[in-house]
Formats: structure tokens, C-alpha cells, sequence
């Protein structure tokens, strides 16, 4: 089957601990995308890249990195410059070309404790 | 600066009636709009788009979205609600300068049997 596999499903962070949360799709597709998702605030946009090796910051990346070196795979690392950082984090790939749908993971649900 | 807003939190429906979920726009340029859906603890699903051409779009589900340029509205719609439908709706604008999607902040359906 294809898709978007994000791992862990859920997982707790100590303060001051950087962790990192995985995303890898099979779709063959170019552009990849983490984005947030807080109550009521919908989702927002941390980091994308539309191709191997490159990437650009989003609305809110600030207290988060990534990286892609390889097609399939784009993990995200969330630092501990990030304030806040329990919420849950989805990926989401996409094709070359305009305006096509982009297909997200099932999402990680990350607490600090 | 593109946006997306949906005016409504929630929205409550009977099954067997109609469903609307509004969503307004404030793009430049031409818009590119999108819908999807999103269980609880899940990612998002793919609705529909809008790319050009009719303004009644049609997707998966037996939902439709009408896209309005005059009033800047690309409405979900559906003749009859299921139960199954309730979820979190988001609608969302693509940039033409950037590939990834800037989303609404989502409206709660529910459907009562």
C-alpha cells in the first residue's frame, strides 16, 4: 500500500530534550510538509521542501529543524527552543506540479511532561 | 497575505438534511481551493479542489463545494448527512508562489441521528 507513515504515534518529551519524529512516504512524490496543529487554530505550516537536499522555513519555524536527504524521508526535529512544544504534528507529500492534493500521515501526538 | 476563514466552530445538522460548512477566502490572484476532512487522531483526508472551470465542484463522499468569486466563498455541501460525517473540516488556499496549503481554522460537523 502507498502512503504516509509517521512514527511514533505518540510520544513524551522531558524539558530541554530535543526529539525527533519520523515521516516516510512510498508515493513517490516530491514535495513533502510538517505542519502543526493546535485546538482551534487549524493547521500551521513548519517547514516544506520540494526537493532532495532543500528546504524552507514555514510560518513557524522557529524551535524546529529538518531534513531531506533522501526522497522518501523528511523528519523533523523539535529542539528545545521550542517553547511549546505539545501539539500534535502532521506530515503531508505531494506531486510535482500545480495545484495538486497533498496527502497527509496518521500524526504523532507529542507531550512534554 | 493569503487566508482562509471559517466563521463557524461548530455546525449541527439532523441526518437526512443538507450541510453546509462556509469558508471565505482573501487570496490574490486566482485561488486554489481546497477541502479535507479529519477523524479524531487522524490526518486529514482529501475532499476536493478547486483548480478552475465549474463553480460547483464536486468530491469524495457525495460532498460538493460552490466556489463564488463575487462573495469570495468556496462553501462544503452535502444534500444528506450521514452520522459517519461527523468530523473536523478544514478548508484550505494554495499560494502560487508556494506549493503548501495555508489552512482555515477548521469547523466541528455534527450530525445528530
Amino acid at each position: 500500500d502507498g502512503g504516509i507513515t509517521q512514527s511514533p504515534k505518540y510520544l513524551f518529551r522531558k524539558e530541554g530534550q530535543n526529539v525527533t519524529l519520523s515521516c516516510e512516504q512510498n508515493l513517490n512524490h516530491d514535495a513533502m510538509y510538517w505542519y502543526r496543529q493546535d485546538p482551534g487554530q487549524g493547521l500551521r505550516l513548519i517547514y516544506y521542501s520540494q526537493i532532495v537536499n532543500d528546504f524552507q522555513k514555514g510560518d513557524i519555524a522557529e524551535g524546529y529543524s529538518v531534513s531531506r536527504e533522501k526522497k522518501e524521508s523528511f523528519p523533523l526535529t523539535v529542539t528545545s527552543a521550542q517553547k511549546n512544544p505539545t501539539a500534535f504534528y502532521l506530515c503531508a507529500s505531494s506531486q510535482q506540479g500545480a495545484h495538486t492534493e497533498a496527502f497527509f500521515g496518521q500524526g504523532t501526538r507529542l507531550t512534554v511532561v | 497575505a493569503q487566508s482562509v476563514a471559517q466563521p463557524e466552530d461548530q455546525v449541527n445538522v439532523a441526518e437526512g438534511n443538507p450541510l453546509t460548512v462556509k469558508c471565505t477566502y482573501s487570496v490574490s490572484g486566482n485561488p486554489y481551493l481546497f477541502w479535507y476532512v479529519q477523524y479524531p487522531n487522524r490526518g486529514l483526508q482529501f475532499l476536493l479542489k478547486y483548480i478552475t472551470g465549474d463553480n460547483l465542484v464536486k468530491g469524495s463522499y457525495g460532498f460538493e463545494a460552490e466556489f463564488n468569486k463575487s462573495q469570495t466563498s468556496f462553501h462544503l455541501k452535502k444534500p444528506s448527512a450521514l452520522v459517519s460525517d461527523s468530523a473536523l473540516y478544514f478548508c484550505a488556499v494554495q499560494h502560487t508562489g508556494r506549493r503548501a496549503l495555508t489552512f482555515g481554522s477548521g469547523t466541528r460537523l455534527q450530525v445528530q441521528p
